[in-house]
């Protein structure tokens, strides 16, 4: 079946500019995930959604960054006004709710700021 | 204090031989899962192996099996016969709890290198 689909593979903007990344999680799977990948590191957790509660928002690293999830579904990332740091690896995941399922990783959003 | 950690930035192993990659983990939580991915250059996340903290045996998936040490807080990666494919960033997870859905902390990865 289909994994993770993330766009666009790639993003390349100036700085201060408004950017949207998408996310389109796995068929019936109710979690989604947000992390971030800075060159060489491990990923950063930012953001997950689980069925219709409210998100964990708990590593969002400033209001400049906010998400949303649709109808249980495609999700989309927003970064305001981005700064330099914001250049990463955007990775979206998903998964079932039952403790022993891994999580599936889109091929993330290179995200470049200039 | 971290987490997960990975000790090994980088490790070298000759085909057909096996390796071993550490990962130790911090938690006082008895119910947490950890797990296994393998990041080749081309960037995506692959899923590799998970153990539960109450699992009984050591989980196996093929190739691969994890050392699971409780009492030392220790989860390695053991990848036997390697290929050439096997050359990637490999970095271990932890989910604390373990129950519903929670997210992932990383380690900062091992790159494995396999040498023909």
């Amino acid at each position: 079946g289909a994994g993770v689909s993330q766009s666009p593979s790639n993003k390349v903007t100036e700085k201060g500019k408004d950017v949207e990344l998408r996310c389109d999680p796995i068929s019936g799977h109710t979690a989604l995930y947000w992390y971030r990948q800075s060159l060489g590191q491990g990923l950063e957790f930012l953001i997950y959604f689980q069925g219709n509660s409210a998100p964990d928002k708990s590593g969002l690293p400033s209001d400049r960054f906010s998400a949303e999830r649709t109808g249980g579904s495609v999700s989309t990332l927003t970064i305001q006004r981005t700064q330099q740091e914001d250049s990463a690896v955007y990775l979206c995941a998903s998964s079932f709710r039952e403790r022993n399922q891994p999580q599936h990783f889109g091929d993330g959003t290179r995200l470049s700021i200039l | 204090a971290q987490k997960i950690t990975q000790t090994q930035p980088g490790m070298f192993v000759q085909e057909k031989e096996a390796v071993t990659l550490d990962c130790t983990y911090d938690t006082s939580d008895p119910s947490y899962g950890l797990f296994w991915y393998k990041q080749p250059s081309s960037g995506e996340m692959i899923f590799l192996i998970y153990q539960g903290s109450y699992d009984q045996q050591n989980a196996t998936e093929g190739r691969y099996s994890l050392n699971f040490q409780k009492a030392r807080k220790s989860a390695n990666l053991v990848i036997s016969a390697s290929q050439l494919g096997d050359s990637a960033m490999y970095f271990c997870a932890m989910r604390e709890p373990n129950s519903g859905n929670t997210p992932l902390v990383f380690g900062k990865g091992t790159r494995l290198s396999v040498i023909a």
